[in-house]
């Protein structure tokens, strides 16, 4: 059962564009919704977070917006370099153990 | 401070066997997870350790299982490998109160189960 479904699959976008990542999520017990970047051959690194009380947060050129009622979350990386292209992850949440649940990623290459 | 190491990087077994991956933590980070990511997939949580003791258990068959020791360092273990086992193990460390904190993930162990 996919709890977390991510969108797309894959993103191609011009250097200076704006990169899109869309998340859902069905499990409302979920209540922390981190964003990880993978690059080959290395472990998921923490890019930004957020917390459901919160409709926005933006840390430099990366920003969540994040839908309550919707269940739904993003990730817009403004002014896209080709150093960001990589495996973007949506994740959520949940558990004494504060275990992570992972979208199934999102390939991003950003064209010079 | 160092990060998340793990050995081996790359491992091949042959199905049936056992395999034992191994994860030293972050300095000062005492909770230990791992997590299985299938090709092309989003990591899996498998289990997490906490004072050696497991704090959370994923959808996995008992046959995963693990070890934390008292210096933070971690082990897994699968028995009876199968196909479907062949991924990349993910360790991450974290302090208590888990990805809040920031968990820092390792490179992880390529499994290939032949």
């Amino acid at each position: 059962q996919q709890q977390v479904k991510q969108s797309p699959q894959s993103l191609i976008v011009q250097k200076g564009g704006i990169s899109i990542i869309n998340c859902a999520y069905e499990n409302t017990a979920f209540d922390y919704f981190p964003w990880y970047q993978q690059f080959p051959g290395k472990g998921p690194a923490l890019l930004i977070a957020i917390r459901p009380d919160v409709s926005e947060k933006k840390e430099g050129r990366f920003t969540i917006s994040f839908n309550k009622s919707a269940k739904q979350f993003s990730l817009h990386i403004m002014d896209s370099q080709p150093g960001d292209s990589a495996t973007y992850f949506c994740a959520a949440v949940s558990g004494s153990a504060r275990q992570l649940t992972f979208g199934s990623g999102t390939q991003l290459t950003v064209l010079p | 401070e160092t990060g998340v190491t793990q050995s081996p990087t790359h491992l091949i077994k042959t199905r049936g066997q056992q395999v034992t991956l191994r994860c030293s933590s972050q300095s000062g980070h005492n909770t230990v997870s791992w997590y299985q990511q299938a090709l092309g997939q989003g990591p899996q949580f498998i289990f997490q350790y906490y004072r050696e003791e497991e704090n959370g258990r994923g959808n996995f068959p008992p046959r995963f299982s693990g070890l934390q020791f008292p210096n933070y360092s971690s082990e897994l273990n699968v028995n009876a490998l199968e196909l479907d086992d062949s991924a990349l193990y993910l360790c991450a460390s974290s302090h208590p109160g888990g990805s809040e904190n920031g968990y820092t993930f390792g490179s992880g162990t390529r499994l290939t189960v032949v």
